[in-house]
């Protein structure tokens, strides 16, 4: 039992580029997160998902696309990575009816 | 939307001192405080957590208390070691039920360090 996993671990782009970060959970979890961390700001909600097929956006949605084709994975996407995005990103998930939400290792990643 | 403050944002005290951290919050609607622990380089960790039902709630060295009416709520750590030496956010949320889905808003996050 992995828990809740997230792919890459670090990751360097340039400006425009893209890529896609992807969470993964073995839980059976219906809810899945996607946050991301900056100093002094705690953790801020970019997108969430109550269930596979479905999505929506958090607080700071801006820039990024999500899906979940699986119950699984949660992927989050950058379509064009700006240099705003340079953050950690964490994945969590929990399951209905219970509020605990369980957090992957995170990714860090750098737009330069 | 709701909005969370978290206070102080570093904290510094001696092995064996109490360690308070206090947050509040806007939306009265809020039923659900988690408190995560984080240490430098990890995933943040659920380590105590209370609902708006309850007052007051201990696990060992930590508690948090909850103010409904002033809308604010803490974590309290006594005999502090070294090891709690890490970064504290509280978070809070409508609950999983109906249409919030157990979305966190969390504080900005407190640096406690313990000093031997």
């Amino acid at each position: 039992n992995a828990g809740v996993t997230q792919t890459p671990k670090f990751r360097v782009l340039k400006t425009g580029q893209s890529m896609t970060l992807l969470c993964a959970q073995d839980m059976n979890h219906e809810y899945m997160y996607w946050y991301r961390q900056d100093p002094g700001m705690g953790l801020r909600l970019i997108h969430y998902s109550v269930g596979e097929g479905t999505t929506a956006k958090g607080e700071v949605p801006d820039g990024y696309n999500v899906s979940r084709l699986k119950k699984q994975n949660f992927l989050l996407g950058l379509e064009s990575a700006a240099p705003s995005q340079t953050s950690v990103y964490f994945c969590a998930s929990r399951t209905g009816g219970v509020d605990t939400q369980y957090f992957g290792p995170g990714t860090r990643l750098t737009v330069l | 939307g709701e909005n969370v403050e978290q206070h102080p944002s570093t904290l510094s005290v001696q092995e064996g001192d109490s360690a308070v951290i206090k947050c509040t919050y806007s939306d009265s609607a809020s039923n659900y405080f988690p408190w995560y622990k984080q240490e430098l380089g990890k995933r943040p960790q659920l380590i105590i957590d209370i609902r708006s039902n309850v007052g007051e709630k201990k696990d060992q060295r930590i508690a948090v208390t909850l103010n409904k009416t002033a809308k604010h709520f803490s974590l309290h750590i006594t005999e502090t070691q070294p090891e709690d030496s890490a970064v504290y956010f509280c978070a809070a949320s409508r609950g999983g039920g109906g249409t919030s889905y157990g979305k966190l808003t969390f504080g900005q996050g407190t640096i406690l360090t313990v000093h031997p």
